[in-house]
């Protein structure tokens, strides 16, 4: 089954940009990835589905600040622009036919 | 509006049972694949089962086979979680969670805790 990877932590300065890295597995990188924004306390929030080709499809009323792509067996989210509320933890998620598989989450913290 | 309501978490004793239950609306249910996801206090999010549509396909992650049962209702748009032989590592946030036709999940319940102790 597919592993995803992600770094632990990363930040940013509000108002700039960043980019959040989730990597397949060998043997995995044409897989569809989505991401997924878990504010402090709350439950889970879809941002986006990845495909392979490296288009991105959000969810509804996702801000047009966050987008997706790919290279090769990474996913990336950018969000740009950044604001206080999108210090959260960020997932990646990816499936094959009878299993889920989350990345380990990595923790922004805007600065 | 999509909305998932779970239910029936709570403090069970170690080696004891619980039933946990997502109420959907605002959408076709009986369409969506479902999942339950958890996550341990303090930690990431853990796949724990999925369901088919129909209910007939049923998948778990290696931590809970044979120890929870996930099942469907599809008349009641109603997701269910039997989960016996609890131990502490099952305590966590239970999440209902809803796939975009068997792909991602694309929207989350609010999550019911359940705590293990004794």
């Amino acid at each position: 089954q597919p592993v995803l990877t992600q770094s632990s932590s990363a930040s940013a300065s509000l108002g700039s940009s960043v980019k959040l890295t989730c990597t397949l597995s060998s043997g995995h990188s044409t897989y569809i990835i989505a991401w997924h924004q878990q504010q402090p306390g709350k439950a889970p929030r879809y941002l986006m589905q990845v495909e392979g080709s490296g288009s991105y499809n959000k969810g509804s009323g996702v801000p047009g600040r966050f987008s997706g792509s790919r290279s090769g067996a990474d996913r990336y989210l950018t969000i740009s622009n950044l604001q206080s509320e999108d210090e959260a933890d960020y997932y990646c998620e990816t499936w094959d036919s009878n299993t889920r598989v989350f990345g380990g989450g990595t923790k922004l913290t805007v600065l | 509006e999509v909305q998932l309501l779970e239910s029936g978490g709570g403090l069970v004793q170690p080696g004891g049972s619980l039933r946990l239950s997502c109420a959907a609306s605002g959408f076709t249910f009986s369409s969506c694949a479902m999942s339950w996801v958890r996550q341990a206090p303090g930690k990431g999010l853990e796949w724990v089962s999925g369901v088919s549509a129909t209910g007939r396909s049923t998948y778990y992650a290696d931590s809970v086979k044979g120890r929870f049962t996930i099942s469907r209702d599809n008349s009641k748009n109603t997701l269910f979680l039997q989960m016996n032989s609890l131990g502490a590592e099952d305590t966590a946030i239970y999440y209902c969670a809803k796939q975009i036709a068997g792909a991602a999940t694309d929207f989350w319940g609010q999550g019911t805790l359940v705590t293990v102790s004794s």
